[in-house]
Formats: C-alpha cells, structure tokens, sequence
C-alpha cells in the first residue's frame, strides 16, 4: 500500500517567487493536514483539510494557502517567498475526522528560499 | 503556556541499555497523546497512540508508553536500544482544546552508543 506522496523533494526558490507543494495521500484517506518544520520554531500546524474542505487553520499569514481536490489530492501554494519560509514542509493523511486514527506523514518537500 | 514538554533535548544511551524519553503535558481534558520519530531527512512515523483507552500503550519497534494523568506525563520506554534507534522523537499532544490539531513537543534526540 502506498503511503502518503509528496512532491518535489527538494526544492530552492528566489525571494518574492511563488511556489505550490503537492500531496497524494494513502488511497481511502480524506484528511490531509499540512506542517512546517523549522530548527528555530519546531514543528507547526498550517492547515488541514477533509473533504474538500478546510477544518483548521494555524497562524501562517495569508501567503500561505492550501486546496483539497475531489481525490483527496493537496497542494499548498505559498506566495512572495521570503527567507523565513526555508523549511520542510510535511503533509500527512489520516483516515477520516477523529484523533483516533492517527495521521501518517509523508517524507516532505524541502524548500530553500536564496 | 506551553501544550507539551520535553523534558529533555538530548538522550544518549548505550547499546541494549534502556531507554527514558520525557513528555509532560497540559490538558483540561483527557487528551489524546503521541509518540513519533523522525530519523534523518525523512518524515515521521507513528510509534503509539494513546486515545483514552489502556493506560500502558505499545508500540512499534519495542517502545511503549505509559499515560499518567496524576503526573500529567506520557513518557517514552524502551527495554534495550538498537542503533537503529538513533533519531528524533517527538511527543504530540491534541484534543478539542486543540482545535484537533496534533501540537508538537520541541523533540529529543537520541543517540545510541555502540
């Protein structure tokens, strides 16, 4: 069973450009959430969908937005880059709504903003 | 205030000793609790899962935890470490108080010596 995909692995942009991160995650997964993991700030809550819709929202500035696709697809889009924004950025996917069935992570997008 | 504590930055243990990794956190309500590894540039995966079922919860890999409410503690054990064990582990805590999104504790690294 495939786990959750991300792509690009790697990527470098320059301040001011905008840039989409994708996610595919496991097959029959509805809720896809997305993270921020910095040395400085730790791992941080961006955003999480279900069903096309999202459910939560953390506080990014607005630059930072994400959609869910009718298969449950991801992506996250952020726009006028800026060096703070270099991270990985992790998606994970998890079966329905509750807690309880626990969230599996892909490997991450590294973006590198120069 | 802080939602999760780690009390510890960095473990380092011997090979096939035990290992103690160090979670406190704050609730008003019974929370639901994680444990998560992250070994180098990949994402993470869920070790345990305690969702207000059994208090001792096992894992993979060996590890297990076990959810105090008294102590407010969900620390992290295992009988005897592995090398392959080196890594970042992270305890995650979420609930409704949470807005059901999974809040990171800062992590520990453990390091294994052969």
């Amino acid at each position: 069973k495939a786990g959750v995909t991300q792509t690009p692995r790697y990527l470098i942009k320059t301040r001011g450009q905008q840039v989409t991160l994708s996610c595919s995650p496991i097959s029959g997964h509805r809720s896809v959430s997305w993270y921020q993991q910095t040395p400085g700030q730790g791992l941080q809550f961006l955003f999480e969908y279900f069903s096309e819709t999202q459910r939560n929202k953390g506080n990014f500035p607005g630059r930072f937005s994400g959609r869910q696709f009718s298969n449950s697809r991801s992506e996250m889009n952020v726009s006028t880059l800026e060096l703070g924004d270099s991270a990985l950025y992790l998606c994970a996917s998890s079966l329905g709504a509750e807690l309880n069935y626990g969230y599996t992570f892909g490997s991450g997008t590294r973006l590198t903003v120069v | 205030a802080q939602s999760v504590t780690q009390l510890d930055s960095h473990v380092s243990v011997s090979e096939g000793t035990p290992v103690l990794l160090r979670c406190n956190y704050s609730s008003s309500y019974s929370p639901s609790l994680f444990w998560y590894v992250q070994h180098p540039n990949k994402g993470l995966q869920l070790l345990l899962k305690y969702t207000s079922a059994a208090t001792l919860v096992k894992g993979i890999n060996g590890f297990e935890a076990e959810f105090k409410k008294s102590e407010t503690s969900f620390h992290l054990t295992k009988p005897s470490a592995h090398m392959s064990d080196a890594a970042e582990y992270f305890c995650v805590v979420s609930g409704p108080e949470y807005g059901n999104k999974l809040v990171f504790g800062a992590g520990t690294i453990l390091r294994v010596k052969s």
